[in-house]
């Protein structure tokens, strides 16, 4: 199983600051297959990016993925008010199809 | 849109049938899935069936105990969960998976349901 680790656990920041948040496979992530989620209290996941960089449907362009391998970074730059809340990676390389425990941005 | 319904309050060892109502898309032509997640962790990928529903994939900690089954007729999403236990209380979201090519799928998520809860306890 791929073991993914975002760090770091809490980010706290201000609008208009630059986020990077990191995510770490315990093993290559097969064909770039790295997803990126936002996730707001007492909502479901939205997703953000997929393969490593494309943004999805609506999304930003100030929200950028990137990396290979084993080591991907979301870069959210000029941060908004509604950014602030829990980001997730996900590879979906390989079964099972894991998740990272999260990442939470918040108000400095 | 995608609108589960099902969940609730559990016995171990008890049974569930959560449903998933789907419109907006043309259902029977997407993969969907099951993902869960138990309270304050991440999300965790449960399973899933692909468009025409003759293939089923599973996680290791529910197989032989969960099926997914789908009913293209009815663009309806079900999850029979069998034989179950305190982790697996979560909140349980249907999930539509894209597109890769003409027949293939990724195992992201692409929309999301609000989610039901499960909560196994006595």
């Amino acid at each position: 199983e791929i073991v993914l680790t975002q760090s770091p656990g809490t980010l706290s920041l201000s609008p208009g600051e630059r986020a990077t948040l990191s995510c770490r496979a315990s093993q290559s992530v097969r064909n770039n297959y790295l997803a990126w989620y936002q996730q707001k209290s007492g909502q479901a996941p939205r997703l953000l990016i997929y393969g490593v960089s494309s943004r999805a449907t609506d999304v930003p362009d100030r929200v950028r993925g990137s990396g290979s391998g084993t080591d991907f970074t979301l870069t959210i730059s000029r941060l908004e008010p509604e950014d602030f809340a829990i980001y997730y990676c996900q590879q979906y390389g390989e079964s099972p199809y894991t998740f990272g425990q999260g990442t939470k941005l918040d108000f400095k | 849109q995608l609108l589960e319904s099902g969940g609730g309050l559990v016995q171990p060892g008890g049974s569930l049938r959560l449903s998933c109502a789907a419109s907006g898309f043309t259902f029977n032509s997407y993969a969907m899935s099951w993902v869960r997640q138990a309270p304050g962790k991440g999300p965790e990928w449960v399973s899933t069936i692909v468009g025409g529903g003759s293939a089923t994939y599973y996680a290791d900690s529910v197989k032989g105990r969960f099926t997914i089954s789908r009913d293209n007729s009815r663009n309806t999403l079900f999850l029979q969960m069998d034989s179950l236990r305190a982790e697996d209380t979560a909140i349980y979201y249907c999930a539509k998976n894209p597109r890769r090519g003409s027949d293939g799928f990724y195992y992201c998520v692409d929309v999301w349901g609000n989610g039901t809860t499960v909560s196994v306890s006595s």
